[in-house]
């Protein structure tokens, strides 16, 4: 499976911009790049997926590079609530369609 | 909608005793997973069904591990006999097939045993 680096943690203050970077550079073509985040004592929930383009959705937008082998999730005014473990995973492609791999994450503190 | 529905939410048991949990996925959801997540981890996949046939079990301990779909819809996971090392959060997720969709979680079980 095509791995993803992260950082283990980051902060933020509320009401700012919060870039979330991910590496993935054993990506192939038909991985798709995901975004879940996990709130304390929950599931962890759907945020933005993309392919090449970029995306936007009322939650966050998702900058992928032209290369394909990082990707930045962006959360464009973060809330107490935004404070949870974010995750960026490949779903793709091949032997492992459909597959859901999760990594470490990053752990988003958002101060008041 | 309901989402995805796992029951029960917590469950404690004593070592060597059998358990099981239950996912309701979401209607019409071809593919399902379990997922174990260890206080601090990211979820640790145990398989993956694409309707009722299991394609991914390869993280699935199966000497005390056990899990079915039938007819492609809800779906059961068991342990038999427990270990104090499978204290755990237990997660369903279900999502239609393909790498361009969203995955739907459900709440998860806890369980503790001692």
């Amino acid at each position: 499976d095509a791995k993803t680096t992260q950082p283990n943690s980051m902060e933020s203050n509320e009401e700012e911009p919060v870039h979330l970077p991910c590496n993935h550079s054993t990506i192939s073509g038909t991985d798709y790049i995901h975004w879940y985040r996990q709130l304390p004592s929950q599931g962890p929930e759907y945020v933005i997926h993309g392919l090449t383009s970029n995306v936007n959705n009322r939650m966050a937008s998702l900058a992928i590079a032209e290369d394909r082998k990082s990707s930045t999730l962006i959360l464009h005014r973060a809330t107490l609530r935004d404070a949870a473990v974010y995750y960026c995973i490949l779903r793709g492609g091949g032997t492992s369609y459909g597959k859901l791999t999760f990594g470490q994450g990053t752990i988003l503190t958002v101060h008041p | 909608e309901a989402g995805v529905v796992q029951s029960p939410r917590y469950k404690i048991i004593e070592k060597k005793q059998p358990v099981a949990f239950w996912c309701n996925p979401i209607s019409g959801h071809n593919t399902l997973y379990w997922y174990l997540q260890n206080l601090g981890q990211g979820p640790e996949l145990l398989i993956r069904y694409e309707n009722e046939e299991a394609v991914d079990d390869s993280q699935l301990p199966k000497d005390r591990f056990s899990a079915e779909r039938l007819k492609g819809v809800d779906s059961t996971l068991k342990i038999q006999p427990a270990e104090l090392g499978d204290s755990a959060v237990y997660l369903c997720a279900s999502s239609y097939t393909g790498a361009d969709t969203e995955a739907f979680f459900g709440q998860g079980t806890r369980l503790t045993v001692v």
